[in-house]
């Protein structure tokens, strides 16, 4: 799987939009974006995934650049609940071992108040 | 629809004993997969099962640790002789058939292993 670079940390105002950066330059033709975050002390939450075309749903937006080289994650209003670490993941959706999820450091997301 | 189960939440075990993870996966999902997470570090990846197979434990430790799903009853993460080093959250995640390869992973709550 390609590596993926995000910031240590964020801040983000609630009722602001977040938009958390992924830098994924080496990313191959068959890799998708995933992105996860864990709430402090719960499981991972998939929160949406991508190719190449843009993709929105009820949690969260999806901005690929157009040689998907990087992405960001935009949550639009954010509140006090989306305060978690966010994993950028990039893997195959076929042959060996894209099955694993290869989880980063990620980004510290503090919403405040 | 009930998510990802896994019981106990907390579990607690001195030196040398024996430690029994369960995973009962979402309803209609046949694919397992289990991860460990040390404290501070990310998730990483032990083993992938599906139905009385393993497909891939290459994450696994080589010993003392083993893992199963049986056709029938939930997935088991058995860690034998724990040490305090085992102490972590372990967390088994699920996804439908047909998309072991590349599917979304719906995670558990995890268990918390305290290892004295």
């Amino acid at each position: 799987d390609a590596k993926t670079t995000q910031p240590t940390s964020m801040d983000c105002a609630e009722g602001r939009a977040a938009n958390l950066p992924c830098n994924h330059s080496t990313i191959s033709g068959n890799e998708y974006v995933y992105w996860y975050r864990q709430i402090h002390s719960q499981g991972p939450q998939y929160i949406i995934h991508g190719l190449k075309n843009n993709e929105t749903n009820e949690m969260a937006s999806l901005i690929i650049t157009e040689d998907r080289k990087s992405s960001t994650l935009i949550l639009p209003h954010a509140t006090l609940r989306d305060t978690a670490v966010y994993y950028c993941i990039v893997r195959a959706n076929s042959g060996a071992g894209s099955y694993q999820l290869t989880f980063g450091k990620g980004t510290k997301l503090s919403v405040i108040p | 629809n009930a998510g990802v189960m896994q019981n106990p939440r907390h579990l607690v075990r001195r030196r040398g004993q024996e430690a029994r993870l369960r995973c009962s996966p979402m309803k209609g999902h046949s694919h397992v997969y289990w991860y460990r997470q040390l404290p501070e570090e990310g998730l990483k990846f032990m083993v992938y099962l599906q139905k009385e197979n393993i497909i891939d434990e290459s994450g696994m430790p080589k010993e003392r640790f083993s893992a199963e799903f049986p056709k029938e009853g939930p997935s088991i993460l058995r860690i034998q002789q724990v040490v305090r080093g085992d102490s972590a959250a372990y967390f088994c995640a699920s996804s439908p058939p047909g998309q072991g390869w590349g599917g979304t992973q719906y995670f558990g709550p995890g268990t918390r292993l305290l290892v004295l």
